[in-house]
C-alpha cells in the first residue's frame, strides 16, 4: 500500500539555523499538508497546499515558513530561521484529487529539535 | 471557528473492557468526521470516518463512532479493548482541506 515518507525522521538544529523538512507524498494525490504538533498538544494544522499554490495556512505559519513542490514528487516545508519554540513533530499529510474524498494520508513525521 | 474538544486526556483501562472517546466539535456547516491513531512510535493512522449517511460507522480494529448531529459528537467506541490498543486517539474535523485535531486521548490498556 503506497505511504507518504519523510525525511529526516528527527533533525537537531541550532536557533537561528534554515531547516527543510521533506515529504514525498502518494504519488496520484494532489492535495498536501503540513501539520505540527508540540509535545504534549494538539496536531495543529500549518498549510495546505494544491494546484502549486498555498491554498490555505494557518496564523502559525508566518513569514519563517515557506513550502514548495520542486519536483513533482517532493513536498518540502522550509523554516528560515528556526526558534525554540518550532521545537515540534512535524507531519507531512496528502489526499486524493477526488474532492469526494476527504481522507488524508499521514507520513510518520520529522522530529525537529531546535537547540 | 471550528474547535474540536475530546473529554479525556488519560484513559487506563483493563483488556477486555470497553472503551469510549468523546469527542464533541462546534462548527455551523457541513463536517467530515475522523478518528485517527497513533500508535507508540508511529504515525497518524485513520480509524473511521463519517461523511454523510448511516450515522453509525465502522472502522478497523473494531472501533465504530456515531455522529450524533444534535449534539455536535462523534464518539469512539470499542466493545472489548485489547493490549494493542494502546495508543493516542485523535478526534479531527475538516468542513474542506484542513484537518482540525482535538487535543487527543492517551489510552493506556494494562494485561
Amino acid at each position: 500500500e503506497p505511504e507518504v515518507t519523510q525525511t529526516p525522521s528527527h533533525q537537531v538544529t541550532q536557533m537561528g539555523q534554515e531547516v527543510i523538512l521533506r515529504c514525498v507524498p502518494i504519488s496520484n494525490h494532489l492535495y498536501f499538508y503540513w501539520y505540527r504538533q508540540i509535545l504534549g498538544q494538539k496536531v495543529e494544522f500549518l498549510v495546505s497546499f494544491y494546484n502549486n499554490e498555498i491554498s490555505e495556512k494557518s496564523e502559525i505559519f508566518d513569514d519563517q515558513f515557506s513550502v514548495e513542490r520542486p519536483d513533482g514528487s517532493n513536498f518540502t516545508l522550509k523554516i528560515r530561521s528556526t526558534k525554540l519554540e518550532d521545537s515540534a513533530m512535524y507531519f507531512c499529510a496528502s489526499r486524493p484529487a477526488d474532492r469526494g474524498i476527504y481522507e488524508q494520508y499521514f507520513g510518520p513525521g520529522t522530529r525537529l529539535t531546535v537547540t | 471557528a471550528q474547535s474540536v474538544s475530546q473529554h479525556n486526556h488519560h484513559v487506563i483501562l483493563s483488556e477486555a473492557a470497553s472503551l469510549e472517546l468523546g469527542c464533541n466539535y462546534s462548527y455551523g456547516g457541513t463536517v467530515n468526521l475522523f478518528w485517527y491513531v497513533q500508535y507508540p512510535g508511529q504515525h497518524l493512522q485513520l480509524l473511521l470516518k463519517y461523511f454523510s449517511g448511516d450515522p453509525l460507522v465502522k472502522g478497523i480494529k473494531g472501533f465504530e463512532a456515531e455522529f450524533i448531529k444534535s449534539k455536535f459528537s462523534f464518539n469512539l467506541r470499542k466493545p472489548s479493548v485489547q493490549w494493542s490498543d494502546t495508543a493516542e486517539y485523535f478526534c479531527a474535523v475538516s468542513s474542506w482541506g484542513k484537518l482540525q485535531f482535538g487535543a487527543g486521548t492517551q489510552v493506556v490498556v494494562t494485561p
